[in-house]
């Protein structure tokens, strides 16, 4: 099946310092992916859709300042936390999909950022 | 998208099948019913979606009532490996949605 592959799996960081995240779809074409977050023992939810060449879209509540992203090519989509505080501390998982699989996503492993 | 609603866990014998229920009372007739896992500090992974008639695949069957306002994801045989939040989402088929609502979904729980 398709992969999406996230990197890094976990990273920690002190507070304010900018954190980047990098989400690749390595066996197709992704025009669209999602960013998603989880905090501990709760749902995911959607923070951006990341369409190749444009704009993030966000949604609301979530700092486009904050958490920029970057889709530049068909292939590679990331997220940068910026100026990191502990709160911003959770499961960043981004997800991909693919033409013709009707609607299913593509999930990345997710990555675990610790802000000290 | 139309919400849903499922337990908030259950256990299971392993060997024996598991039975998750969804509630999706409001769907539209264009919604699809996807079920996706999330094993501990992983992504979610996709296991099964279908619209109106029963579906099987090599991890799951999907049984969804004539009315469509529920639907049922059997795993024949549990494993341990089993072991993970289950989350029925329904939503319009076809790339391109932008919020796959999530929900709290359900916690199964293989037991040995």
């Amino acid at each position: 099946g398709a992969v999406v592959s996230q990197h890094p799996s976990w990273v920690i960081c002190k507070s304010g310092t900018s954190v980047k995240i990098e989400c690749r779809s390595l066996d197709f074409q992704a025009t669209t992916m999602f960013w998603y977050r989880q905090f501990p023992k709760q749902s995911l939810m959607l923070m951006a859709t990341s369409n190749e060449g444009s704009k993030a879209t966000y949604e609301q509540g979530v700092e486009k300042d904050k958490f920029l992203i970057n889709h530049a090519s068909l292939t590679l989509s990331t997220l940068t936390v910026t100026s990191a505080h502990p709160e911003d501390s959770s499961f960043y998982i981004c997800s991909a999909s693919r033409q013709g699989y009707a609607g299913e996503l593509f999930f990345g492993e997710g990555s675990r950022l610790t802000v000290l | 998208d139309a919400k849903t609603t499922q337990p908030t866990s259950m256990d299971c014998a392993e060997g024996r099948a598991a039975n998750l229920p969804c509630n999706h009372s409001t769907i539209s007739g264009n919604e699809y019913v996807y079920w996706y896992r999330q094993i501990h500090s992983q992504g979610p992974q996709y296991i099964i979606h279908g619209l109106k008639n029963n579906e099987t695949n090599e991890m799951a069957s999907l049984i969804i009532t004539e009315d469509r306002k529920s639907s049922t994801l059997i795993l024949p045989h549990a494993t341990l490996r089993d072991t993970a939040v289950y989350y029925c989402i329904v939503r319009v088929g076809g790339t391109g949605a932008n919020n796959l609502f999530f929900g709290t979904g359900t916690r199964l729980t293989v037991i040995p």
